[in-house]
């Protein structure tokens, strides 16, 4: 089956400490993103990429990081610079100048 | 910049129609999106419009009127499982998508 996958479902970060999400899509769709979802707000972006070695900063860029080395892959890495990262993160991609955005199913972060 | 308002609650009986408005002021344009979303889970994907009209596609329809920044989706015959947050965005020129803040939808026996 075809979709994206992300992983771990939950991860949990102490204090200082750097995690990456993982993202994985087999759909071949050459652009990917990295959403960010508080409660009772909307997604933000975070960072995108449409082409392989590649990306933009979204909206909220700061304290975190990604690369693009592989097609079907975008990790996010949540650094230690990002003071609030207690959120959803939803990981999408698209075919790029058309058709619809697929998620994945979600990482949900908690600081301890 | 992109400014994408929906309203934050909406509660309906079963059975019945329930609109939700979506205004919009982006820095272009490249199509709007509905999305569903239910409690802890990722969006799904309801409905897509780029030239102004309407779309229908079973129980849900979306309208767009670009000059006017304006979209509705529309659920007809409420059934409990439509309980969830619907999600309109905007896709930009550089084909990145925005997104209002979404809008629970409570429907009740």
């Amino acid at each position: 089956d075809g979709g994206i996958t992300q992983s771990p479902k939950y991860l949990f970060r102490k204090e200082g400490q750097n995690v990456t999400l993982s993202c994985e899509q087999n759909l071949n769709h050459d652009a990917m993103y990295w959403y960010r979802q508080d409660p009772g707000q909307g997604l933000r972006l975070i960072y995108y990429s449409q082409i392989v070695n590649d990306f933009q900063k979204g909206d909220i860029a700061e304290g975190y990081s990604v690369s693009r080395e592989k097609k079907e892959s975008f990790p996010l890495t949540v650094t230690s610079a990002q003071k609030n990262p207690t959120a959803f993160y939803l990981c999408a991609s698209s075919i790029g100048d058309s058709g619809r955005t697929y998620f994945g199913p979600g990482t949900r972060l908690l600081v301890l | 910049g992109q400014n994408i308002d929906q309203p934050t609650e909406m509660t309906a009986t079963e059975g019945a129609i329930v609109q939700i408005n979506c205004t919009y002021q982006t820095s272009g344009f490249n199509g709007l999106f509905w999305y569903q979303q239910h409690a802890g889970e990722a969006p799904t994907f309801l409905s897509y419009n780029v030239l102004d009209g309407l779309e229908e596609k079973g129980r849900f329809s979306s309208f767009l009127s670009r000059s006017k920044g304006y979209s509705y989706l529309l659920l007809k015959e409420l059934q409990m499982k439509d309980s969830a947050s619907y999600l309109c965005a905007v896709r930009d020129n550089d084909y990145k998508l925005s997104f209002g803040a979404g809008t629970t939808v409570t429907v009740r026996a």
